[in-house]
């Protein structure tokens, strides 16, 4: 199985300021066939499901505020939040679908 | 607007199995497939498996082999899930989740969640 980590494990954040989560793949989720990144980005608030928020590493699903954007490729990348919203307070999870789906741990964000 | 509607927390006894319903609306049942996905307590969301809801094929994570079953009943846009010899480590919120292909690996939907409790 393909490995996700992320970090930081939490991070406290004013509003209105950036937020940066990272996340590493223990092996490449880019396809040669269509040179495309097999990494999603989701957004876990308390008691509710994980909600997809990026695919294919930068595209925003539907209805996403572009204030979410994602990046990278091959084994790192990242998901940057341009000035937070008491809203985005959640776990964010990153996954890899490039093959059987594996989830990272989960980064909390929260207001400072 | 899709959606996906899971059946109530269960209790099960240590042994025993556990059957979870994923009732879809919103969209053609048979053009996506259906995942399973866990968050045991304090632990990252675990993929259990895929159930192609077009022709019933199914691929289940190797760590649950033998003792999970998948199924569907496309009459009622309905996908279950059962696990059988429970034990307390199968204490967990178990997910349905949309496909966003039959057999697409990416996930686009998610149902409540059915807590699941293995407790003597």
């Amino acid at each position: 199985d393909i490995v996700m980590t992320q970090s930081p494990d939490s991070l406290a954040v004013s509003l209105g300021e950036r937020a940066t989560i990272n996340c590493k793949s223990s092996q490449s989720v880019l396809s040669s066939s269509n040179n495309k990144n097999f990494l999603a980005w989701y957004q876990q608030k308390p008691g509710q499901p994980p909600n997809l928020l990026i695919s294919w590493a930068s595209t925003r699903d539907a209805g996403v505020p572009d204030r979410f954007s994602g990046s990278g490729s091959g084994t790192d990348f990242t998901l940057t939040i341009s000035s937070l919203q008491a809203e985005d307070v959640a776990v964010y999870y990153c996954q890899q679908y490039y093959n059987s789906p594996t989830f990272g741990q989960g980064t909390k964000v929260e207001i400072k | 607007q899709v959606q996906l509607v899971q059946s109530g927390a269960e209790v099960k006894k240590p042994g025993a199995s556990v059957k979870v319903s994923c009732r879809a609306s919103g969209y053609t049942f048979t053009v996506y497939g259906i995942h399973w996905v866990r968050q045991a307590p304090g632990q990252r969301l675990e993929w259990m498996g895929l159930i192609n809801a077009a022709n019933d094929n199914t691929r289940y994570s190797q760590k649950f082999q033998g003792r999970l079953t998948f199924t569907r009943d496309t009459s009622a846009s309905t996908a279950y899930m059962e696990l059988s010899s429970l034990t307390s480590e199968d204490t967990a919120v178990c997910y349905c989740a949309r496909a966003q292909g039959s057999g697409s690996y990416l996930i686009d939907y998610w149902g409540q969640g059915t807590l699941v409790i293995v407790s003597s």
